[in-house]
């Protein structure tokens, strides 16, 4: 079993970056496809980016490219996302998110996920 | 980029009722659709993947079906703990999408 816990929650001035951690347990880094999915307060799941499987690669939504990134710590099974340059419409619960292996396949569904983390940027 | 169209935005049912909702792909993602429950300040849930496997420990009165472009979620006896938001999500070469969500109310 899976388990994602996650930093506590930010309050942040416009303009400030942002780090959320994801710390899991219950397998290594190396054997999920991590991703970061945000929520706005009232609205929908908005997937931010993660590691496509299919080639390797951190992947990041074009919405948010240049402005977000992605890495992992594998000594710690430590996710990190860090969003720059905030302004007010990224006030969200930050959720990460995990793909698992079945049967030697990837679902590209998220099985597990963290408790969230609420970013507020407020001046 | 693949845009996801859910349907009903909200839905108001009973106890015992039969619900489904629907999710179109705006291009084809062949199986690769998942299903997710969402209740207030809560994580999503996952129900179902590749379109109609259900995930571990899900009751058996959610199902899903579809290819393609077009996708349904049922729930067959809809329960008291299914009060709840439903969200579709797509992959498709490196790309994830969700769709907006269905509210399902108590009648």
């Amino acid at each position: 079993q899976v388990q994602l816990v996650q930093s506590g929650a930010e309050v942040k001035k416009p303009g400030a970056s942002v780090k959320v951690s994801c710390k899991v347990s219950g397998y290594t880094l190396t054997e999920l496809s991590m991703h970061w999915v945000r929520q706005a307060p009232g609205k929908g799941l908005e997937w931010m980016g993660g590691f496509d499987p299919e080639d390797g690669e951190t992947i990041y939504a074009q919405k948010f490219q240049g402005r977000v990134t992605m890495t992992e710590d594998t000594s710690t099974d430590t996710a990190y996302m860090e969003l720059s340059s905030l302004r007010s419409e990224d006030t969200a619960v930050y959720y990460c998110a995990t793909d698992i292996l079945r049967f030697l396949e990837w679902s590209y569904s998220f099985d597990y996920w963290g408790q969230g983390t609420l970013v507020t940027v407020s001046s | 980029d693949i845009q996801m169209t859910q349907s009903p935005s909200t839905l108001s049912a009973s106890v015992g009722d039969r619900v489904t909702i629907t999710c179109r792909a705006s291009q084809s993602i062949s199986s690769w659709l998942a299903w997710y429950q969402q209740k207030p300040g809560k994580a999503p849930k996952l129900l179902i993947y590749k379109a109609s496997s259900l995930e571990s420990g899900v009751p058996s009165r959610f199902s899903g079906s579809g290819s393609g472009t077009e996708f349904t979620l049922t729930i067959s006896s809809l329960q008291p703990d299914d009060f709840a938001t439903y969200y579709c999500q797509q992959y498709n070469r490196a790309t994830w999408t969700f769709g907006q969500g269905t509210k399902v109310e108590i009648k």
